[in-house]
């Protein structure tokens, strides 16, 4: 059964670089049949798409975040991240990874718990 | 403002069948599959319909069409569990950005 796990501060300051990382075991982030991505859900609002990345280190990211977004993946850990800049408290979310159904990134099948990330001073 | 839409809510009883939508236009959901995601209160999303497939565990009163640039997602025998918040997906090749629709919520009464 695969399994998503991401990791990172909980609290950020405004201005600095959020770092998270999502853990997968159970697969492997190598695989060429999946688009990993990255989503996140503010308080009381909706899912955002955030960005994925493909084996090859392809990626895809959100237009309206684009300019602070980088994404990358480590096949040595099994692992892919997310890096976002300049947060500001607009950015407090739950972080979530997932995994696309196929290359197609039209939907996701599995997900990871979520970690929420506070932008605090 | 969602590139898709939903219905803020929904409401049906125990045994009832609802039909959530998720509109589009031609060059998202008139092209591409659909994704349909559940969440409940403080959880993690979870995938119950992925094109015209039932992911393992989901129940088969879940299912999914598509009309158009209209997709539908229909719960048929409504359960208690089943409320929750519901999210739909697709590819916008002219945005070249994963949509999502800005979420439903079903109240069962």
């Amino acid at each position: 059964q695969l399994q998503l796990q991401e990791s990172g501060p909980g609290l950020v300051k405004p201005s600095e670089t959020l770092s998270l990382t999502c853990t997968v075991s159970g697969g492997s982030v190598s695989s060429y049949r999946y688009y990993w991505g990255w989503v996140r859900q503010a308080p009381g609002k909706g899912l955002e798409w955030i960005g994925s990345i493909y084996a090859s280190g392809r990626t895809y990211y959100n237009p309206s975040l684009k300019s602070r977004v980088t994404i990358s993946v480590d096949a040595s850990k099994n692992q892919f991240s997310l890096k976002l800049s300049s947060m500001t408290a607009a950015d407090t979310a739950v972080y979530y990874c997932a995994r696309h159904t196929d290359t197609s990134m039209v939907h996701f099948d599995y997900w990871g718990q979520g970690t929420l990330v506070t932008v605090s001073s | 403002q969602s590139a898709l839409t939903q219905e803020a809510s929904v409401s049906g009883t125990v045994g009832q069948k609802v039909t959530l939508s998720c509109i589009g236009n031609s060059k998202n959901i008139g092209t591409y599959a659909v994704g349909w995601y559940q969440q409940t209160s403080h959880g993690a999303p979870k995938t119950v319909m992925f094109g015209d497939s039932l992911p393992s565990g989901i129940p088969d009163r879940f299912s999914g069409s598509k009309s158009g640039t209209t997709a539908s997602l229909t719960i048929s025998g409504l359960q208690p569990e089943d409320e929750a918040d519901y999210y739909c997906s697709t590819w916008d090749y002219s945005l070249s950005a994963m949509v999502l629709g800005g979420g439903t919520r079903l109240t069962v009464l």
